[in-house]
C-alpha cells in the first residue's frame, strides 16, 4: 500500500476557483515537500514544511502541515491556467532517510 | 533554479543496445538518486548514492547499474535494453541538512523508448 496517499487523484477546476489537494502519511512525518510536474518533465520543488502547524505561501499557493494528523494540504487560490499540472507530495518517513512520494494529483484548469 | 542536467532528453533505441543516461549537477550535493516514472504513475527509486564511490539499489528492482566516480556525475547504464525498460528516468540530488530539511532537486528527465 502507498505510504503517502494523495487525494484527489485528479481534479478539474474553473479558472478563478480555489482548489485543495491533500497528502496523508501512514507514518511519522519528518518533513513534507510539495512538487509540481508538467507532463513528461522533471519535478519542480515548490515548498518544504518541517514543523506541525507550519504554513507557507508562494504567490497563490499555500501549504500547511498538520503533524498530529500526519497530513499536509496544498491550497491554490484563484486558479490560473499556469497552475495546471501534476502536484506530488514527498516526505521523509522512512528510517533510511529516503524520500517517499505520493502518486500525484493531476490538476486541470478550464478557462 | 536547481542546476541538475540530464542528457539525452529523449532516446529511441533498439532492443539489445547498451545505453548510458547522463546526469550531472553543479551544486556539490553529496546525495544523488535515479527514479523511474511511467506516464501518470508514481515515482520509483531505482538507485541512489550518498557520495563518491557509494551506490545502492533502490526500492524497485532494476536491471540498470550506476556509478559515482565524481561528486557531480551519476550516470545510469543499461547493458542490454528491452522494451520493458521504456519509461521516463528522473535524476535528482540533495544536500543533506537533517531530516525533513533536505528537498530533492530534479533534472528534466530522459524519456527512453526501446523498440
Amino acid at each position: 500500500s502507498q505510504e503517502l496517499e494523495q487525494s484527489p487523484q485528479s481534479l478539474i477546476v474553473q479558472e478563478g476557483k480555489n482548489l485543495t489537494i491533500n497528502c496523508t502519511s501512514s507514518k511519522t512525518l519528518y518533513g513534507l515537500y510539495w512538487y509540481k510536474q508538467k507532463y513528461g518533465e522533471g519535478l519542480i520543488f515548490l515548498m518544504m514544511l518541517q514543523k506541525g502547524g507550519e504554513e507557507k505561501s508562494h504567490e497563490k499557493i499555500t501549504a500547511k502541515l498538520d503533524e498530529k494528523k500526519q497530513q499536509s494540504s496544498l491550497h491554490i487560490t484563484a486558479s490560473q491556467p499556469s497552475h495546471a499540472g501534476i502536484y506530488l507530495c514527498g516526505a521523509d518517513i522512512s528510517s533510511d532517510y529516503k524520500l517517499s512520494f505520493g502518486a500525484g494529483t493531476t490538476v486541470t484548469v478550464r478557462a | 533554479e536547481a542546476d541538475i542536467y540530464q542528457t539525452p532528453r529523449y532516446l529511441v533505441i533498439g532492443t539489445g543496445k547498451k545505453i548510458t543516461l547522463e546526469c550531472s549537477q553543479t551544486m556539490g550535493h553529496d546525495k544523488m538518486y535515479w527514479y523511474q516514472q511511467d506516464p501518470g504513475m508514481e515515482l520509483h527509486l531505482i538507485h541512489y548514492s550518498y557520495g563518491v564511490n557509494s551506490t545502492e539499489k533502490g526500492d524497485l528492482s532494476s536491471e540498470s547499474t550506476v556509478s559515482r566516480i565524481r561528486t557531480e556525475h551519476f550516470p545510469l547504464t543499461l547493458e542490454s535494453a528491452r522494451p520493458s525498460h521504456t519509461s521516463q528516468y528522473l535524476c535528482a540530488s540533495s544536500e543533506y541538512r537533517g531530516r525533513g530539511n533536505s528537498p530533492l532537486h530534479f533534472g528534466n528527465g530522459t524519456r527512453l523508448t526501446v523498440t
